[in-house]
């Protein structure tokens, strides 16, 4: 595993549609960091995750979104009822240890998700 | 909420040239990083600034942390068309990292 991973690198949803986004972490790595960037704009934070514990959701919308990080498997986020307005960027990154900022996040290559 | 601006937003300048970017907050944060990101891609950290004052060097890339550790520059010499992207900048504080809007930039061969 040479970084975090994030599938699918496209995605394509039609209005009111379910989108799911996944992330495997770094090897190790037990905290994930969800992002999203929209156009002109830089990557606003949207939740974090210790494994099966969400612990700051401060940045996720209250409807619709919700995020989710298995014992087992990649962490998943997940958007119901997708609208045009969900079409962005969606940026993972992950950490060895709670309190890394300093030494920098390892960022997936994200993926782009465009409602029609 | 702690807000981070970067300037300018867009730059497009020849090859051969020397740029400097910016990013300002009022806010005191412990460090600040740089993070330079592709089209299609993620961003990658180029650097962490830690003490005021701080001059840390990349090859032909310097940046630099503010004396009151609010705001940084980074200053690129001689720019080759490789150095373009986007450049954000990332204030660290408890509550993790909180990015600027970043500045296009583009080098013209």
């Amino acid at each position: 595993n040479a970084g975090v991973m994030q599938n699918p690198r496209h995605l394509v949803r039609r209005r009111g549609q379910e989108a799911r986004l996944r992330c495997s972490p770094m090897k190790g790595h037990s905290h994930v960091y969800w992002y999203r960037q929209l156009p002109e704009e830089g990557l606003k934070f949207m939740v974090y995750l210790q494994k099966e514990n969400i612990i700051d959701e401060s940045g996720m919308p209250k409807e619709r979104f919700s995020a989710e990080f298995p014992k087992e498997g990649p962490s998943i986020l997940r958007i119901q009822q997708v609208v045009r307005g969900d079409s962005a960027a969606y940026f993972c990154a992950s950490s060895l240890f709670r309190g890394q900022a300093n030494y920098g996040y390892t960022f997936g290559s994200g993926t782009r998700l465009t409602v029609v | 909420t702690q807000l981070l601006e970067q300037s300018p937003q867009f730059l497009s300048i020849q090859e051969g040239e020397n740029l400097t970017v910016y990013c300002n907050s009022s806010s005191v944060f412990s460090s600040l990083q740089w993070y330079r990101q592709e089209p299609g891609e993620g961003p990658v950290l180029l650097v962490t600034v830690v003490t005021g004052g701080e001059v840390k060097k990349l090859k032909r890339l310097t940046f630099q942390f503010g004396d009151a550790r609010k705001d940084s520059s980074l200053h690129i010499t001689a720019a080759q068309p490789g150095d373009t992207g986007l450049y954000l900048c990332a204030g660290v504080s408890a509550d993790g990292l909180t990015f600027g809007k970043g500045t296009h930039l583009i080098i013209q061969p």
